[in-house]
């Protein structure tokens, strides 16, 4: 399994529309996950992070299944803005040291 | 909000020159952090420095490369002598005592 494996997409939905992106990592001792947001030649932006089962804000939800390895992120009424694309993180083990970052999932969003 | 800055935004420099990336991390912040990505792949992890050395490296970092603090707000990374190889985005990062690494605007190598 790939340190940290995600659906490359593109996924390609109308505004309004719900999303899901899916994410696997391979490294059983990370205790925390992040979801970052990257738009076309840009720096990653933190989007959400995950430390337990879940976590909520607005229309963004992360849900982190550990026996199996798996992060998500949903994506409620979709807007333009939304359109970039989503990169799973998982640290190196334990601490914060080292991020290993998925490939990234494209979303475009459109009208 | 404070902010990773980073210089230059783009540079072009001939292959087996050398290349000086500059960052000002968050001022308060103590980790700090080089990543690179090439153009259309992923986001890859360079080094990470404390306390005035390098805390952890990638096979990525090898003697080409070196990272300084020369004072109390710069960060730098080194390339001593460019391949074609290394034309990527480079983005330096920082960390508080919270979990959250912040990156900068990145610089973008081209190497010709």
């Amino acid at each position: 399994r790939k340190e940290v494996e995600q659906d490359p997409g593109p996924f390609n939905v109308p505004e309004g529309a719900t999303v899901a992106f899916n994410c696997t990592y391979s490294n059983s001792a990370s205790q925390s996950f992040f979801w970052y947001r990257q738009d076309c030649r840009k720096e990653p932006k933190l989007l959400m992070s995950v430390y337990s089962s879940g976590n909520e804000d607005g229309r963004f939800t992360a849900q982190l299944n550990r026996a199996s390895q798996y992060i998500s992120l949903l994506i409620r009424d979709s807007k333009l803005s939304d359109s970039a694309t989503y990169l799973c993180v998982v640290p190196n083990g334990g601490g914060y040291n080292k991020l290993i970052f998925g490939a990234g999932t494209r979303l475009a969003v459109h009208p | 909000e404070p902010e990773v800055t980073q210089t230059p935004s783009h540079q072009v420099t001939q292959m087996g020159q050398e290349v000086i990336l500059r960052c000002v991390p968050i001022s308060n912040h103590l980790y700090f952090y080089w990543y690179r990505q090439i153009l259309g792949q992923k986001v890859e992890f360079l080094v990470s420095f404390y306390n005035n050395e390098i805390s952890e490296k990638s096979e990525i970092f090898d003697d080409q490369f070196s990272v300084e603090r020369p004072d109390g707000s710069n960060f730098t990374l080194k390339i001593r002598s460019t391949k074609l190889e290394d034309s990527a985005m480079y983005f330096c990062a920082s960390r508080g005592s919270g979990n959250t690494i912040y990156f900068g605007e990145g610089s973008w190598l081209t190497v010709v």
